[in-house]
């Protein structure tokens, strides 16, 4: 079983759709808990990051998560042509080396 | 506040030869990380350092795969002899600091296909 389960889609939606996507963890130490977005041929950008359960709002992003079931979530309201990208969540525990176990990543397209 | 650079973009090799790839990280970026993101997906941690100090190897695959950082800034990751497995993007971030996640930044990695 993977630490990290992201559904890999693809996902494709109309522009102005409210998007959802989803990760779940098997590793409970993990505690800070990331969205990065990748463009095509580039590297990935952090989106959004949060350490504790519950909403984080940023604009027309919302990460939440949910540490008693090992789920977090992004969800992209007003969805934009420019959102079309692929997602991928990542995760960390606290203590020690800073490494990031990131999800497969969901490939997400906006139509216009 | 200039970005990671790395260099090559793309390279294309044939099985068994060998390749090297190179990183700038952030100006002040204690830490470097290469990762390998084979298509579709997620990227994986190959080697972690801390100044020119390695701190996370596990993953890296040491039968042929090295990686170096040199007076703590620029790093070299090599490969060889590649094999067919091993195209894929190498990524690689740095991060200020060691305590607080704030997340890395990525280079735009190179893209790596062996035939």
């Amino acid at each position: 079983q993977k630490e990290v389960e992201q559904d890999p889609g693809p996902l494709s939606v109309p522009e102005g759709a409210i998007v959802s996507l989803n990760c779940t963890y098997s590793n409970s130490a993990f505690q800070y808990f990331m969205w990065y977005r990748q463009y095509s041929r580039k590297g990935p950008e952090l989106l959004m990051y949060t350490y504790s359960s519950g909403n984080k709002e940023d604009g027309r992003f919302t990460a939440q998560v949910d540490k008693s079931s090992k789920y977090i979530s992004l969800f992209i309201r007003d969805s934009q042509p420019s959102d079309s990208a692929t997602y991928l969540c990542a995760m960390r525990i606290i203590q020690g080396a800073q490494k990031l176990v990131f999800g497969q990543g969901t490939r997400l397209t906006i139509n216009p | 506040e200039a970005g990671v650079a790395q260099s090559p973009r793309y390279k294309i090799i044939e099985k068994r030869q060998s390749v090297a790839f190179w990183c700038n990280p952030i100006s002040g970026h204690a830490t470097l990380y290469w990762y390998q993101q084979i298509l579709g997906q997620g990227p994986k941690l190959l080697i972690q350092f801390q100044n020119n100090g390695v701190v996370d190897d596990s993953q890296l695959p040491k039968d042929r795969f090295s990686a170096e950082r040199l007076k703590g800034v620029d790093s070299t990751l090599k490969i060889q002899p590649a094999k067919l497995e091993d195209s894929a993007v190498y990524l690689c971030a740095s991060s200020s600091f060691t305590g607080v996640v704030y997340g890395y930044t990525f280079g735009s990695g190179t893209r790596l296909t062996v035939v």
